[in-house]
């Protein structure tokens, strides 16, 4: 069965950098674009980033952009993202998510992780 | 902000039908998915494309499209149908991904 298993969440103080991981099995890791999502604390979803299936094409939500890095080893069947100069309002449950077609992007999400939290505050 | 709208909450009575919309100008050239949250879960996808359900999900939930609005309609809800709702589809530019903020269901 397919299974993402995030890790790597903490408390970090502003300013500061945390990596997140995403462990994936029970599908063809290689095949599928995948994304990050997070949910402050109380809201909603927000898209964070995602990563093309030879991890060729990447984009980023404007709020992230040039403070995040995503990446994946497939190799490992893992998903990564790399966070940099944390602010407050980067606090929030970190899911990583499969895309729901295999091979191209739909923009829709079939598999989620548990979500792992980040909680940025000094 | 979001450029997906959708009601902060909406209610319904058991077994009756209950329609939640999706607003956004990106939703004139892509179709919009569906997600049920439940407090302290991750999302569950309940509809996709067209009108398409994952495997597992009753056929009671059911989506639909018309200009600018995606809907989700429950038809028959149940008390287990409390929960989140978010759509999601593309941006304007086709590029990126976006969330609508999300409807609470309450199930009278």
């Amino acid at each position: 069965q397919v299974q993402l298993v995030e890790s790597g969440g903490g408390l970090v103080k502003p300013g500061g950098s945390l990596r997140l991981s995403c462990a994936a099995s029970g599908f063809t890791f290689s095949d599928y674009y995948m994304s990050w999502i997070r949910q402050a604390p109380g809201k909603g979803l927000e898209w964070v980033s995602y990563i093309s299936s030879s991890g060729s094409t990447i984009y980023y939500a404007d709020s992230v952009k040039d403070r995040f890095t995503i990446s994946r080893d497939n190799a490992k069947n893992s998903l990564y993202l790399q966070m940099n100069s944390l602010r407050a309002e980067d606090t929030a449950v970190y899911y990583c998510a499969r895309d729901h077609v295999s091979g191209i992007w739909s923009g829709y999400y079939d598999y989620w992780g548990q979500g792992t939290l980040v909680t940025v505050s000094s | 902000s979001s450029e997906l709208t959708q009601d902060p909450a909406v209610s319904v009575a058991l077994g009756q039908t209950v329609r939640i919309t999706c607003q956004g100008d990106s939703l004139r050239n892509y179709y919009a998915s569906w997600y049920q949250q439940k407090p302290g879960q991750a999302p569950v996808l309940v509809i996709y494309g067209k009108n398409n359900r994952p495997s597992g999900i009753p056929d009671r939930f059911s989506g639909s499209s018309s200009g600018n609005t995606a809907s989700l309609t429950i038809t028959g809800a149940q008390a287990e149908d409390e929960a989140d709702y978010y759509c999601n589809s593309r941006d304007s530019s086709g590029d990126l991904v976006v969330f609508g903020g999300g409807t609470k269901l309450t199930v009278l």
